[in-house]
């Protein structure tokens, strides 16, 4: 079994849609949790991180669900630019030191 | 300000090769990564330092994979007799401490070198 598992998708949304996607991860120690977004071709980049009362920013809005060790985003008035892979991350030490735990990432495609 | 660099940004060999990928981190930052990446799946760990010692090398699949960083700063990651199922991109990381625990220490990563073993 993964550590941590999303549905790779292709998600396919249009303009203005909502769209959410959930992860979730084996091990019970993890301490902190995040999404990274990936373009196609280039490095991942930190979108947001995930706290246990749920955090938004702007269209953005993340959950941490620590008894069913889920985690989500969900992306509401999805732009074309928003079109690339999302990856859950999980770390099992607080804070984003040391090793990352990366599901195998979300596509989502935004069509016109 | 200059990101994490790496060279080269491809790079082809043949099986039972050596190679050297490099990392240049962003200046100052004392904590730098190795990742992997196949077609298709997340980013996987490799590798961590802190400063100029291996904090956790946990991620490195066998004895052929070695990673330096001699003077804290420029990482090298070694791969011996490389072999096919060696092929992906590979990721480097780096962020300002790597000890705080705190959620603002973010890990950046650079561009990545893409390995083909033929």
């Amino acid at each position: 079994r993964k550590e941590v598992e999303q549905d790779p998708g292709p998600f396919n949304v249009p303009e203005g849609a909502t769209v959410a996607f959930n992860c979730t991860y084996s091990n019970s120690a993890s301490q902190s949790f995040f999404w990274y977004r990936q373009d196609c071709r280039k490095e991942p980049k930190l979108l947001m991180s995930v706290y246990s009362s749920g955090n938004e920013d702007g269209r953005f809005t993340a959950q941490l669900n620590r008894a069913s060790q889920y985690i989500s985003l969900l992306i509401r008035d999805s732009k074309l630019s928003d079109s690339a892979t999302y990856l859950c991350v999980v770390n099992i030490r607080g804070g984003n030191t040391g090793k990352l735990i990366f599901g195998q990432g979300t596509t989502l495609q935004v069509k016109p | 300000g200059a990101g994490v660099s790496q060279t080269p940004s491809n790079k082809v060999t043949e099986k039972g090769k050596y190679v050297e990928l490099r990392c240049d981190p962003i200046s100052g930052h004392t904590a730098l990564y190795w990742y992997r990446q196949s077609l298709g799946q997340g980013p996987e760990f490799l590798i961590y330092f802190q400063g100029t010692g291996a904090a956790d090398d946990s991620g490195l699949p066998n004895d052929r994979f070695f990673a330096v960083r001699p003077e804290g700063s420029v990482s090298t990651l070694k791969i011996q007799r490389t072999e096919r199922g060696d092929s992906a991109v590979y990721l480097c990381a780096s962020s300002s401490s790597g000890t705080s625990g705190s959620s603002a220490d973010t890990q950046y990563f650079g561009p990545g070198t893409r390995l083909t073993v033929l």
